[in-house]
């Protein structure tokens, strides 16, 4: 089965640093999506990707992080300025488009803000 | 009004037993109700989806039961077995017929099933 594909796995940072989460979604598809996942608590949407631009985003998905697409493959998150309270997983996930609304979501990448 | 409350928190089960994990939601405009299924260090997998239409879907022996007056759903596995130890979390979103990009999933919070031999 077709995978996403996401790196690094684990990234440690410092408070206020710059990070950039990469996703490599499933070729053929045209939505794709973060998540994140604060460690014991439930996957929390962030925010939704088409056409080249934003379709949807959470309250979470404040100034600090962005998103883009800057070839025909990859998929980035950017927190600009992390902070303490950014550790979490940060899933990545894509979706065809077409009738099948099946979500395929990365391993994820295990982000840890000192 | 978004919340998907998920219960229980925990859950263990003897092999061969039935686990049921059940969730109940608020947002009537909610029309799509999957199931993921996440094992440690991996990300979540779709195991099984239903739409408001239906008030029961069996795939193989995992069933969705759906009740829509009371806006709750379930999961049952039947025969549970070892490797079907994982993280549960039922989801929902709306918006999901009319194709848009949109396809924000709320989770609930998850169960951790553990299924003894």
């Amino acid at each position: 089965e077709p995978e996403v594909t996401q790196t690094p796995s684990h990234q440690v940072t410092q408070m206020g640093q710059e990070v950039i989460l990469r996703c490599v979604p499933i070729s053929n598809h045209l939505y794709f999506y973060w998540y994140r996942q604060i460690l014991g608590q439930k996957v929390e949407f962030l925010v939704s990707f088409y056409n080249n631009e934003i379709s949807e985003k959470s309250e979470i998905f404040d100034d600090q992080f962005s998103v883009e697409r800057p070839d025909g493959s990859n998929f980035t998150l950017k927190i600009r300025s992390t902070k303490l309270e950014d550790s979490a997983m940060y899933f990545c996930a894509s979706r065809s488009g077409t009738e099948n609304e099946k979500l395929f979501f990365g391993s994820g990448t295990q982000l840890s803000v000192l | 009004q978004q919340q998907v409350k998920q219960s229980p928190q925990s859950l263990i089960v003897q092999k061969g037993g039935i686990s049921i994990i059940n969730c109940a939601y608020e947002n009537t405009a909610f029309d799509y109700f999957p199931w993921y299924q996440q094992f440690p260090g991996k990300g979540p997998a779709l195991l099984i989806a239903i739409r408001p239409d239906v008030s029961e879907k069996k795939e193989g022996r995992f069933t969705i039961s759906f009740n829509k007056s009371a806006k709750q759903f379930s999961l049952h596995i039947m025969d549970s077995q070892p490797g079907d130890s994982a993280t549960y979390f039922c989801a929902a979103s709306s918006n999901i017929r009319s194709g848009a990009g949109s396809y924000q999933l709320t989770f609930g919070k998850g169960t951790k099933l553990s299924v003894i031999p």
